[in-house]
């Protein structure tokens, strides 16, 4: 699975947008882009993926840039809920192994 | 919103107690998943399963043990708990050829 690398921590000012960049330079062309997220004492929560094309849910959007190098999360409006950690995690969609490697994420704090 | 469900939720128990943690999903999903996390550390895979009467250990070495006798199920048990068995435990499920994991919301356990 390609490296992902994600600044520690950035704060966020409630109601604004929040902007997770990851940088995933080694991607191949066949892995995927995708988040989850850890609020505090509570199970991972997926987020959203992607593989080139720019993704949006009901929880936030995915953009990737043209080259794959790197992509970034964003929370259009954040609440004081949304402060959790944020992994960025890159691998083919339909992969043999199993295990999903959470690194150090980005800790997010919403602040009122 | 996920259907995967943990129970118990908190669990203090003593030194040489069996114990099993429950979890069950109503997705239909094959894949499910156990993973041991400390507090502020990593996920690590201890044990998963493709499907009905499959187990594998995972990553982390484990005394525990899982079993899947139905689709929906896949408890942990450890048969006799001790102290360095402390952790959060969370179980996850997923689709046969997708990588996007579903958790559960945990389960604290505290050895004494």
């Amino acid at each position: 699975d390609a490296k992902t690398t994600q600044p520690p921590s950035m704060d966020c000012a409630e109601g604004r947008a929040a902007n997770l960049p990851c940088n995933h330079s080694t991607i191949s062309g066949n892995e995927y882009v995708y988040w989850y997220r850890q609020i505090h004492s509570q199970g991972p929560q997926y987020i959203i993926h992607g593989l080139k094309n720019n993704e949006t849910n009901e929880m936030a959007s995915l953009i990737i840039t043209e080259d794959r190098k790197s992509s970034t999360l964003i929370l259009p409006h954040a609440t004081l809920r949304d402060t959790a950690v944020y992994y960025c995690i890159v691998r083919v969609e339909m992969a043999a192994g199993n295990k999903l490697t959470f690194g150090g994420g980005t800790r997010v704090l919403v602040k009122p | 919103e996920a259907d995967i469900y943990q129970t118990p939720r908190y669990l203090v128990i003593g030194t040489g107690k069996k114990i099993t943690l429950e979890c069950s999903q109503t997705m239909g999903h094959d894949k499910m998943y156990w993973y041991q996390q400390d507090p502020g550390m990593e996920l690590h895979l201890i044990h998963y399963s493709y499907g009905v009467n499959s187990t594998e250990k995972g990553d982390l070495s484990s005394e525990s043990t899982v079993s899947r006798i139905r689709t929906e199920h896949f408890p942990l048990t450890l048969e006799s708990a001790r102290p360095s068995h402390t952790s959060q435990y969370l179980c996850a499920s997923s689709e046969w050829q997708r990588n996007t994991q579903y958790f559960g919301p945990g389960t604290r356990l505290t050895v004494l």
